[in-house]
C-alpha cells in the first residue's frame, strides 16, 4: 500500500529551464493538493486539483506556473522559466474525499542554479 | 500575511521531560486545527487535531490545547523521547480547500 509518491526526489535546474514535478496520490484518492516550503517558511497551498479538474489554484503564482491531474496518470505541476526564488521543497498530498485527511508525499527538492 | 504563527523556531527538552510547542492565529474563522511532525528529507505526517468546538483532545503522549477566545493552541508531548525530535507544524482549516501552515519549531530531545 504506497504511499504518495513524488518525483524526482531533487531536481536541479538553470535558470530559464523548466521543471516538471509529479505526484502519483495513494491508491483510491483522487484529490491532490500541492503545496510549497521556502527555506525558513511554513508550507504555503498552491492548488488543488480532482481528475481533469482545477478545483482551486488560488495559492498559485499567476504566472509560469501550471498544474495538472489527467484521467490517466500522475499529477504535474509545471514551472517554466524557472527563477532562483523557486527554489522550495514542493510537497503533494492527497486524499479519497475533499477536506483535510491529508497523505503527503516524501516532496521534490528544486534547486534553480 | 501569516494567519498562523509559530513564534519559538527551535525548542530544547531533556529526555523524559514535558515538550511545549506553542501556535497563535489571527483567523477566528478558522474551526479545524492540526499538528503534523516532519522529519528531513520526508514529508509531514499527521499528529494529533482538534476541533474547535473542544478545548482538549489527547491521544497517548501527545496532547493539544485549544484556546479559542486567545487564539492560541499547544502541543504538550509527556514524556519527550529522543524519536520526538523533528519539526512540529501547526495548521489550521476554515472549511476551504487548503490548510495554513505556521513556519514550524524544530524540537530537540536530548538523551
Amino acid at each position: 500500500n504506497a504511499g504518495v509518491m513524488q518525483n524526482p526526489r531533487h531536481l536541479v535546474r538553470r535558470r530559464g529551464q523548466e521543471a516538471r514535478l509529479r505526484c502519483s496520490p495513494m491508491k483510491g484518492h483522487s484529490h491532490v493538493y500541492w503545496y510549497r516550503q521556502l527555506p525558513e517558511e511554513g508550507l504555503k497551498f498552491m492548488v488543488y486539483l480532482q481528475k481533469e479538474n482545477i478545483i482551486d489554484e488560488s495559492g498559485m503564482p499567476k504566472e509560469r506556473f501550471s498544474a495538472e491531474f489527467p484521467k490517466e496518470g500522475p499529477s504535474i505541476l509545471r514551472i517554466q522559466q524557472v527563477v532562483r526564488g523557486d527554489s522550495a521543497a514542493y510537497f503533494c498530498a492527497s486524499s479519497r474525499d475533499r477536506g483535510i485527511a491529508y497523505t503527503f508525499g516524501s516532496g521534490t527538492r528544486l534547486t534553480v542554479v | 500575511d501569516q494567519q498562523v504563527k509559530q513564534n519559538s523556531p527551535s525548542l530544547s527538552v531533556q529526555e523524559g521531560r514535558i515538550s511545549i510547542l506553542n501556535c497563535d492565529y489571527t483567523n477566528s474563522m478558522f474551526d479545524y486545527f492540526l499538528w503534523y511532525k516532519k522529519y528531513p528529507a520526508e514529508g509531514p505526517t499527521f499528529l494529533i487535531s482538534i476541533s474547535s468546538i473542544k478545548d482538549k483532545n489527547e491521544d497517548g503522549r501527545f496532547t493539544v490545547f485549544l484556546n479559542k477566545s486567545a487564539k492560541h493552541l499547544s502541543l504538550h508531548i509527556v514524556p519527550s523521547q529522543p524519536g520526538d525530535s523533528a519539526v512540529y507544524f501547526c495548521a489550521a482549516d476554515r472549511g476551504a480547500n487548503n490548510l495554513f501552515f505556521g513556519t514550524g519549531t524544530r524540537l530537540t530531545v536530548i538523551p
